[in-house]
């Protein structure tokens, strides 16, 4: 399986509402992260889960909140979103850095278009 | 801050020619990944090509090959064969770790029937 799976595909909420997005991968990666993309402009970071501890967080506002519950597993919490943070949402996969004998690209799921009205 | 550049923001080949997308980067480590990878419209981000900076060779993956000069911090993808698949954004990518993982602004690749 080197898949990474994302749902929803497509969210639409209010300015009011709480969502999440769901992540899940079984390649036995240990990094995951969420990306911010809008359209026709690189992905940006917003979290780095390794070993299922957070461990960067590019000064994303409080309204997104990241969770990993498992190895496998990695949500995005949304509340109180703005329309300015419309975009599509990556999540990725990896094997942690340093990890002998692997390769550290990305695998980067379908994501998640979300629109905030 | 590590930075990855690329120059043309928009690319145009014909069908079964040969493209090479420019990738230059700036870092002061010695030991790091770079990638290119590849998003269709609409479509899922995929890794296209791979190399590790220790590494001389320069990686190759079918038709899809790169030009990668350590001490000039530039690592060129050309597309061979070139196929209707291919149009897509293309975007170089550095990797210096869990925390240094950047990517160029990218380059719409249109290839013409």
């Amino acid at each position: 399986d080197t898949e990474v799976t994302q749902t929803p595909k497509h969210l639409v909420m209010g300015m009011t509402n709480k969502k999440s997005l769901k992540c899940e991968q079984h390649m036995g990666h240990r990094a995951m992260y969420w990306y911010k993309q809008k359209a026709k402009k690189p992905p940006e970071l917003m979290f780095v889960y390794s070993y299922e501890k957070l461990s960067i967080n590019e000064s994303v506002p409080s309204r997104f909140s990241p969770e990993c519950p498992n190895s496998s597993l990695l949500n995005l919490h949304l509340h109180a979103l703005q329309p300015e943070d419309s975009a599509l949402y990556l999540c990725a996969s990896s094997h942690p850095h340093g990890l002998a004998g692997t390769y550290n690209e990305q695998f980067f799921g379908p994501g998640t278009r979300l629109t905030v009205l | 801050a590590q930075t990855v550049t690329q120059s043309q923001p928009e690319m145009s080949v014909q069908e079964a020619e040969t493209v090479t997308l420019s990738c230059t980067y700036d870092t002061s480590e010695s030991d790091y990944y770079l990638f290119w990878y590849k998003q269709p419209p609409s479509r899922q981000m995929i890794l296209v090509i791979r190399q590790e900076a220790y590494k001389q060779q320069n990686a190759t993956e079918n038709r899809f090959s790169v030009n990668f000069q350590k001490a000039a911090k530039s690592f060129s993808l050309k597309i061979s064969d070139s196929q209707l698949g291919d149009a897509a954004m293309y975007f170089c990518a550095y990797y210096g770790g869990v925390a240094d993982m950047r990517f160029g602004a990218g380059t719409r690749l249109t290839v013409k029937p």
